[in-house]
């Protein structure tokens, strides 16, 4: 089955640095998800990628789409304690598919 | 409001029994899901079913039985079957009706243990 290859598996950083996470598939993917999970919590959609080479904000995170649209990156600028969580990237099987299949996460810390 | 509602919040099993996790829906979608998060794992699909009376399996749907006899309701059954039951059981929901990649939206989930 289609897999979503997300890396790194764990981030720590000082409140107020950047923070990069990167979805990757050997697949071409029709669109490509992104959820928040805070700790102890449920996944929370937050956006939906669909273009090639696209890119969407949401205040201080931007998100973007590759143009081979194998690819996919969440990047927070300065980050709050607030963004502490899990990041999930989820891509759709194919065409037609109901099966969402989920990254294994980026588990962000953010040092006050 | 509306929203997924998963019961119990936490469970414990004993060996060889048969538990069902609760989810219900009120949102109006055709499409729900469950999902078993281990630590590290990320999210594994157990069974999913687009429309009533009709559900499909999932990567890891062994140990694990679904019924899908109304649109708001979706019980998971873990059977004695599965050897590895603790874990982090999250439902979702999704309207589908004939648009297929729409956001998921869950529950707040059910952790199992055994005991």
């Amino acid at each position: 089955g289609q897999q979503v290859m997300q890396i790194p598996q764990y981030q720590h950083v000082q409140e107020g640095e950047d923070f990069t996470t990167y979805c990757n598939s050997s697949t071409t993917l029709s669109n490509i998800q992104w959820y928040k999970q805070r700790p102890g919590g449920h996944p929370v959609f937050l956006i939906q990628l669909v273009k090639s080479g696209e890119v969407k904000k949401q205040k201080r995170l931007t998100f973007q789409f590759g143009e081979a649209k194998k690819n996919s990156s969440l990047h927070i600028t300065a980050t709050q304690t607030t963004d502490v969580g899990t990041y999930f990237c989820a891509a759709y099987s194919g065409a037609g598919s109901y099966q969402l299949t989920f990254g294994k996460g980026t588990k962000l810390s953010v040092i006050p | 409001d509306g929203g997924i509602t998963q019961s119990p919040k936490y469970l414990f099993r004993k060996e060889g029994q048969n538990v069902t996790l609760s989810c219900e829906q009120n949102l109006n979608h055709d499409a729900m899901y469950w999902y078993r998060q281990d630590p590290g794992q990320g999210l594994r699909l157990i069974y999913y079913s687009q429309i009533v009376n009709d559900f499909q399996k999932g990567d890891i749907a062994e140990g694990y039985s679904v019924s899908r006899e109304k649109k708001e309701s979706f019980p998971l059954t873990v059977t004695s079957a599965q050897k590895n039951p603790t874990a982090f059981y999250l439902c979702a929901s999704s309207f589908d009706r004939e648009v297929w990649n729409q956001p998921q939206h869950f529950g707040d989930g059910t952790r199992l243990s055994i005991l």
